[in-house]
């Protein structure tokens, strides 16, 4: 039973334009929502968060939006660059039980 | 690098066997996580333990047990291991002052299992 889903596993993008990642959940108890980047050989790596009382968190190139009615997320990527070339995850914590749960992954590749 | 530690890199064993994971959390962290990744499927919670408590626990196989020490390391051990539970196994670190606080998690580069 996948609380969180990622139901594309790859996507493509030319450097310079939005990267548009998608997250659903299905779990209204979910309070915090993340997103992580991950590189091959290495462990996922902290890339951006939103509480659940937001709907939209900005850190530089990177957006993150929340629509609680739809249980829907989306990680925005702009400009994308050939760097941002990585799996990336979203995850979700259940409050009252603090376990976190990962969607399956995302492959961005941002082609030069 | 994240801070975190986890030792083995890699672990080649056979059906059957027993065998423990080693993470130390980044320094002043009171949280360890571990988490499963199977081929090409996203990271499965398998359990938390908070200043050498227990804290939370997902999808964790009775055969897998863990510990987080005084010194707050922390140890997963899997035993009875089967084809299946091949997979990479990461530790991650916060600092979780808070319960249900918005402390980020740090990642160890993880563990990969092979179990033939």
């Amino acid at each position: 039973d996948q609380q969180v889903k990622q139901n594309s596993p790859s996507l493509s993008v030319q450097e310079g334009r939005i990267s548009i990642l998608n997250c659903d959940y299905t779990n209204s108890m979910f309070d915090y929502f993340l997103w992580y980047k991950k590189y091959p050989a290495e462990g996922p790596t902290f890339l951006i968060s939103i509480s659940s009382i937001k709907d939209k968190n900005e850190d530089g190139r990177f957006t993150v939006f929340l629509n609680k009615s739809a249980k829907h997320l989306s990680l925005h990527i702009v400009p994308s660059q050939p760097g941002d070339s990585a799996v990336y995850f979203c995850a979700a914590r259940e409050y009252n039980f603090n376990k976190f749960y990962f969607g399956s992954g995302t492959k961005l590749n941002v082609k030069p | 690098d994240s801070g975190v530690t986890q030792t083995p890199k890699h672990l080649i064993t056979a059906t059957g066997q027993r065998v423990t994971l080693r993470c130390s959390p980044r320094s002043g962290d009171l949280s360890v996580y571990w988490y499963q990744q199977s081929l090409d499927q996203g990271l499965q919670f398998l359990i938390q333990y908070y200043n050498g408590e227990e804290r939370a626990k997902g999808n964790i196989l009775e055969r897998f047990s863990a510990q987080q020490f005084p010194d707050l390391h922390s140890e997963l051990n899997l035993s009875s291991l089967e084809l299946g539970d091949s997979a990479l196994y990461f530790c991650a670190s916060s600092a979780q002052r808070l319960a249900g606080g918005t402390d980020t998690q740090y990642f160890g580069p993880g563990t990969r299992l092979t179990v033939l």
